[in-house]
């Protein structure tokens, strides 16, 4: 089955601790990203990703760092300068439009919920 | 700047119809999408639209308006599963998703 997996379900860390999750996507898609969910507000975009060994910063990239070595894995670090991290972290990937740009579906993980304690 | 706004919380009763509208003001328009949210759970894709008019897809419809910056989502013969977050998201100028807060649906027996 085709898809997007994302580990673990929930993350406990404690405050100064970096902290990596992970996504793989075996849709074959070229476009991978990473938002953050909290209580009342939209998706935020992190980060994103159009092809391997690229990638942009998004609208909140500060305190985060994101790798893209394999068309299929998007691994999103949470570091310690990020000052609030406790959210809910879902990963999507899609196809490249002709345009360049986000026109296609958006396919999501399952997310993680991370809590600093 | 830009926004997109959605009712926080709609409630409806299992059977019946509800309409979830959403009014955007962005900067360019190449698009909007509706997802269904679960409590906890991953978005899964509803609609997409980008020209004006209704498309209908079984119990689900959405419609667009674009000179108007609107949109709504109908959700016909309500069933208890319908009840979860239903996030309305529009692609910008530069092919970028902007997204809305969600509107929660309670549905009642």
């Amino acid at each position: 089955d085709g898809g997007i997996t994302q580990s673990p379900k929930y993350l406990f860390r404690k405050e100064g601790q970096n902290v990596t999750l992970s996504c793989e996507q075996n849709l074959n898609h070229d476009a991978m990203y990473w938002y953050r969910q909290d209580p009342g507000q939209g998706l935020r975009l992190i980060y994103y990703s159009q092809i391997v060994n690229d990638f942009q910063k998004g609208d909140i990239a500060e305190g985060y760092s994101v790798s893209r070595e394999k068309k299929e894995s998007f691994p999103l670090t949470v570091t310690s300068a990020q000052k609030n991290p406790t959210a809910f972290y879902l990963c999507a990937s899609s196809i490249v439009g002709t345009s360049g740009g986000v026109i296609n579906e958006q396919f999501f993980g399952p997310g993680t919920r991370l809590t600093v304690l | 700047g830009q926004n997109i706004d959605q009712p926080t919380e709609m409630t409806a009763t299992e059977g019946a119809i509800v309409q979830i509208n959403c009014t955007y003001q962005t900067s360019g328009f190449n698009g909007l999408f509706w997802y269904q949210q679960h409590a906890g759970e991953a978005p899964t894709f509803l609609s997409y639209n980008v020209l004006d008019g209704l498309e209908e897809k079984g119990r689900f419809s959405s419609f667009l308006s674009r000179s108007k910056g609107y949109s709504y989502l109908l959700l016909k013969e309500l069933q208890m599963k319908d009840s979860a977050s239903y996030l309305c998201a529009v692609v910008d100028s530069n092919y970028q998703l902007i997204w809305g807060a969600g509107t929660k649906l309670i549905i009642k027996p």
